[in-house]
């Protein structure tokens, strides 16, 4: 499983775009990448997935470069509520246990 | 669709003693896994449940660790002899096809 590199901190405020890089040197052809999001107090969970180039759903955005060895997360216009952590996993389909790092810690401002 | 509960939500316990946390996933998802998380840190792996048959486990759980999931449904994780580095949030997930579902953990904490 691809190790990955990502911010242990970032600070924003309200109402701002925020982006989270992460790195994944050692990323293989069939691997996803996946970010998940986690609040105090309960389990992480799932924001978005993607393989190339541009994911978005109603939460983030997911951009992925050609050579796939690093993403970013975006989300825009963050509200208080987005303070959390995010972590980002590498690995593929079907059955594989997640491989979780130290994360990004995410403080938002009044 | 109720989620991954688990059981109980906090739990203080004297070293020494034996704890057991349970874990229910999403009734169609066959696949189940158990990690711990300690401050700061992301979720470690500790096993996997296919059905009921445990096909993976960690070196992080030692012999006081046992896990079982009876007829492929909820799950229970057993720690034997507790000790203060056991103090943790015992994590439960459950996959099914659009991935995994987390539960809001077990804390626990070992006085």
């Amino acid at each position: 499983l691809a190790k990955t590199t990502q911010p242990i901190s970032m600070d924003s405020y309200e109402g701002q775009e925020v982006n989270i890089t992460c790195s994944h040197n050692n990323i293989a052809t069939n691997d996803y990448i996946t970010w998940y999001q986690q609040f105090p107090s309960q389990g992480p969970r799932f924001i978005i997935q993607g393989y190339k180039t541009k994911v978005t759903n109603e939460v983030a955005s997911l951009f992925i470069p050609a050579d796939r060895k690093s993403s970013t997360l975006s989300l825009p216009r963050v509200s208080l509520s987005d303070t959390a952590v995010y972590y980002c996993l590498v690995g593929g389909g079907g059955y594989n246990k997640l491989i979780f790092g130290a994360g990004t810690r995410l403080a938002v401002h009044p | 669709d109720t989620g991954v509960s688990q059981d109980p939500r906090h739990k203080i316990t004297k070293r020494g003693q034996n704890v057991t946390f349970r874990c229910d996933p999403i009734s169609e998802h066959n696949r189940l896994y158990w990690y711990r998380q300690t401050l700061g840190q992301g979720p470690e792996f500790l096993t996997y449940f296919q059905n009921e048959a445990q096909l993976e486990k960690s070196r992080l759980l030692s012999d006081r660790f046992s896990a079982e999931r009876p007829k492929g449904s909820f799950s229970t994780l057993e720690i034997q002899r507790t000790e203060q580095g056991d103090s943790a949030m015992y994590l439960c997930a459950s996959q099914g096809t659009y991935g995994y579902t987390f539960g809001s953990g077990t804390r626990l904490t070992v006085v």
